[in-house]
């Protein structure tokens, strides 16, 4: 069951441009939304997480736009960098029980 | 910021033995640590919550037998993995959550290669 739906599954951005990667969510429990950074080898690193009682945060290039009656997030990376290429995933969570989404393996074109 | 390492990094083993995997998390306590499961190009799956002290909440599907969890410590659990075989080579990753806090910190994760 999947609980948490991403998309879409590979992004490929020229450098400066902005990256949008889209999630959905079922649960309405849900009251953490965090966004991962993954690159190759490495375990994943907390990225940006917003609360549902929030409709954007903003953090640097980084933002989540939040759409609670259509339980959709999203997280928007603006000038994107070649440095920025690696798996996004984005997750939900509720009492600490985090289910992800499947990723999005971004590529960031210089 | 808050850490949590694993060790080993990456692990060879024979089919039929057994690994144990440690997470630790280094500049807080936690009490609920998380273990889970990636296969290459694949999301994390949750494999089971392990509570500080009590028996750890496997998910459906994971054999409890085969991959046992012990949570010792608030800043120790160990994931074993027993009879290994060569369908349980995955990429374990542990996370924890610090107390009074709704994040969770993700440790660098084991390779395991089981031959």
């Amino acid at each position: 069951q999947q609980q948490v739906k991403q998309s879409p599954q590979s992004l490929i951005v020229q450098k400066g441009g902005i990256s949008i990667i889209n999630c959905a969510y079922e649960n309405t429990a849900f009251d953490y939304f965090p966004w991962y950074q993954q690159f190759p080898g490495k375990g994943p690193a907390l990225l940006i997480a917003i609360r549902p009682d929030v409709s954007e945060k903003k953090e640097g290039r980084f933002t989540i736009s939040f759409n609670k009656s259509a339980k959709q997030f999203s997280l928007h990376i603006m000038d994107s960098q070649p440095g920025d290429s690696a798996t996004y995933f984005c997750a939900a969570s509720w009492f600490g029980d985090m289910r992800f989404g499947a990723g999005t393996r971004l590529t960031v074109k210089p | 910021g808050a850490v949590v390492s694993q060790h080993p990094s990456w692990v060879i083993c024979k089919s039929g033995t057994s690994v144990k995997i440690e997470c630790r998390s280094l500049d807080f306590q936690a009490t609920t640590m998380f273990w889970y499961r990636q296969f290459p190009k694949q999301s994390l799956m949750l494999m089971a919550t392990s509570n500080e002290g009590s028996k750890a909440t496997y998910e459906q599907g994971v054999e409890k037998d085969k991959f046992l969890i012990n949570h010792a410590s608030l800043t120790l659990s160990t994931l074993t993995v027993t009879s290994a075989h060569p369908e349980d080579s995955s990429f374990y990753i542990c996370s924890a959550i610090p107390s009074s806090s709704y994040e969770q910190y993700f440790g660098p994760g084991t390779r395991l290669t089981v031959t």
